[in-house]
């Protein structure tokens, strides 16, 4: 059963430290996106990729966040240094989305980030 | 930037009762999704549209791509406890810098009694 997989799911941090989220899209899908959700934000694009290269970060704060993809099996998303506002639910997506295409993503099950 | 409207923000319906949502936009899509969110859970699709006009459905679940391109309806009938969660809606923009990028709506959380 092809899925997304996120980890970790759950981090609690100190404010100051460093975070990295990572992903493992579904086999064969060649758009990895990375999603914030805060009650007050709704979902939120932070950046996202096109065969491993970056298309669009423009949603993400970049003097303390930065997201990679090394090869097609790892998404990262890397926070440093981290604060209590990152405080979040990140989710990666991934799918074959574009002009002509079923558009449909796929989500992971997010993880929770809790910075004190 | 594009923007989605999505309404009502929440709802607390009885079971067995219809649900309706929908979502707008400021620009024309080309393409709207209906997901939804179980808690501690990620978005799942539910429903994909792709053609103005479009109406289709998935169980107890219809929804419309509206003609206009710019608006989407979500309608739920005899709802049951299980459809609580947060729907949201997703559209994609027609432009090539925006074909690649979904844009969701805020979401409506959707709570049942019995």
């Amino acid at each position: 059963d092809a899925r997304v997989t996120q980890t970790p799911r759950h981090k609690v941090t100190e404010m100051g430290q460093e975070v990295t989220m990572r992903c493992q899209p579904i086999l064969g899908h060649n758009t990895v996106f990375w999603y914030r959700q805060t009650m007050m934000q709704g979902l939120e694009l932070l950046a996202y990729f096109r065969n491993r290269a970056p298309l669009d970060d423009s949603g993400m704060p970049k003097d303390r966040f930065s997201a990679e993809m090394p090869d097609a099996t790892l998404a990262t998303l890397k926070i440093q240094p981290s604060e209590p506002r990152d405080s979040a639910v990140y989710f990666c997506a991934s799918g074959f989305p574009g002009t002509g295409t079923t558009g449909e993503l796929f989500f992971g099950e997010g993880s929770r980030l809790t910075v004190l | 930037g594009q923007q989605l409207n999505q309404s009502p923000q929440s709802m607390f319906i009885q079971e067995g009762e219809d649900v309706s949502m929908n979502c707008t936009s400021s620009s024309i899509f080309n393409t709207w999704l209906w997901y939804k969110q179980d808690p501690g859970e990620g978005p799942v699709l539910l429903i994909a549209l792709y053609k103005a006009g479009e109406l289709t459905s998935n169980g107890r679940l219809t929804a419309q791509f509206g003609i206009t391109r710019k608006d989407s309806f979500l309608n739920i009938s005899a709802s049951i406890p299980s459809d609580v969660g947060i729907y949201f809606c997703a559209g994609r923009g027609i432009n090539t810098g925006t074909a690649s990028k979904l844009t969701f709506g805020t979401g409506t959380r959707l709570q049942v009694t019995l």
